[in-house]
């Protein structure tokens, strides 16, 4: 079964530095992965996707995420924080066919200090 | 941006009481999903629909049904609310069959007091 863990359940940083969120995923095939973003009542966000290609993958609001194969992860990145940043970011992996489902993690609260 | 309205967006009823939530898109998208999501909880999926006529039952055991009449349209009922049922409801849809890019709804936050 696939499974998704967010292992910083809460972090915090200042404004202008950076971040990363981490992710780590079990899945037994090649996983689709997404990170997604919610504000405080509202729906989720797509911020980025891989499904394959190069690993390093471009999303919106200046994010970015690295798909490590050997390590299971694909960790979200950012090189300096707004404060309009501070959100909920949700991890997820999906599978390549029509079956499977999106897993969620159980998310990380990003706070962000003026 | 993605076009999927969920109303209302919230809610607050007394226990026994029926209610649907709404939740539709413009998208022409053929699967739709239901997620429940407890306050700073991780998503869980509770109903999906492969299209018209379909309806499947997600990971997670819920009171709730749904149905699937119309592409763009996916309510989510609940027959006899409970408190337990508080919680927000998350309504999502997505195009292709291989690549589960999901769109979200705003979600409806339900109280059942």
């Amino acid at each position: 079964a696939q499974s998704v863990t967010q292992p910083d359940i809460h972090i915090t940083v200042s404004e202008g530095a950076s971040l990363e969120l981490r992710c780590n995923y079990s899945y037994g095939a090649t996983p689709y992965l997404f990170w997604y973003v919610q504000s405080p009542g509202q729906g989720l966000q797509l911020l980025l996707k891989y499904f394959s290609g190069d690993t390093l993958v471009q999303g919106i609001k200046g994010f970015e995420a690295e798909f490590k194969r050997s390590q299971s992860s694909f960790n979200l990145r950012k090189p300096s924080v707004h404060w309009s940043d501070a959100a909920e970011y949700f991890c997820a992996v999906g599978g390549n066919n029509a079956g499977n489902m999106l897993t969620f993690g159980g998310g990380t609260r990003l706070m962000v200090k003026p | 941006e993605a076009d999927i309205y969920q109303t209302p967006r919230y809610l607050v009823i007394g226990t026994g009481k029926k209610i649907t939530l709404e939740c539709s898109q413009t998208m022409g998208h053929d699967k739709m999903y239901w997620y429940q999501q407890d306050p700073g909880m991780e998503l869980h999926l509770i109903h999906y629909s492969y299209g018209v006529n379909s309806t499947e039952k997600g990971d997670l055991s819920s009171e709730s049904t749904v149905s699937r009449i119309r592409t763009e349209h996916f309510p989510l009922t609940l027959e006899s609310a409970r408190p337990s049922h508080t919680s927000q409801y998350l309504c999502a849809s997505s195009e292709a069959l291989f690549q589960e890019t999901q769109y979200f709804g705003p979600g409806t936050r339900l109280l059942v007091l």
